[in-house]
């Protein structure tokens, strides 16, 4: 059973406005989420990250949210533009005894168009 | 740095053939991932290993083996390959005291 879930597989925006992606996760273990952009042919590459102690982290345009009580994040990017066009992947890690193991979501693709 | 490298980036076997998956990274990395990724299922891991010597079973290691030799290496194994393995494989490094995980640019296997 997924225990991170995007359940919106895709997204369009246009340039300039805000893209909102979401995440549920099922595992109150949880203590650390991380944002995964995803190009074609291409790896994963890290974006942003939360920890559970804090409800929001701003890197730029990119920012989490963290609702531990919904069990929820979400990843806003303001202003969007055409080059944050990518599969997105959500992450969560329980820490202990996995030493580091992340759990993905099944990815969300951010279409930005002109 | 070269960062997470893998070979080959494509390969087509055909069913009961054999192969071996090469990761490498150079950040001195010591733990390493192998992770698969099929359409609409994100990224599960297959195994993983914190240290040189060690390896452990992710979500999905039936199939398949691995070996950690070298800190910096990770082998990937599939034995006796099967249609249902067919999927774009992605080797990943990390440090013991960061989340954050450094993926390669995937392998693309294709089984016949």
């Amino acid at each position: 059973d997924q225990q991170v879930k995007q359940n919106s597989p895709s997204l369009s925006v246009q340039e300039g406005r805000i893209s909102i992606l979401n995440c549920d996760y099922t595992n109150s273990m949880f203590d650390y989420f991380l944002w995964y952009k995803k190009y074609p042919a291409e790896g994963p590459t890290f974006l942003i990250s939360i920890s559970s102690i804090k409800d929001k982290n701003e890197d730029g345009r990119f920012t989490v949210f963290l609702n531990k009580s919904a069990k929820h994040l979400s990843l806003h990017i303001v202003p969007s533009q055409p080059g944050d066009s990518a599969v997105y992947f959500c992450a969560a890690s329980d820490g202990g005894s996995t030493l580091g193991r992340l759990y993905f979501g099944r990815g969300t693709q951010l279409t930005v168009w002109p | 740095n070269a960062g997470v490298t893998q070979t080959p980036k494509f390969r087509v076997l055909k069913t009961g053939q054999s192969m071996t998956l090469l990761c490498a990274q150079d950040m001195n990395h010591e733990y390493m991932y192998w992770y698969r990724q099929d359409p609409g299922m994100g990224l599960r891991l297959i195994h993983y290993s914190v240290g040189e010597g060690t390896t452990a079973k992710g979500e999905v290691p039936d199939g398949y083996n691995v070996s950690r030799l070298k800190k910096q290496n990770f082998l990937l194994g599939l034995e006796s390959a099967a249609p249902s393995q067919t999927s774009v494989y992605f080797c990943a490094s990390s440090r013991p005291t960061t989340y954050e995980q450094y993926f390669g640019p995937g392998t693309r296997l294709t089984v016949t």
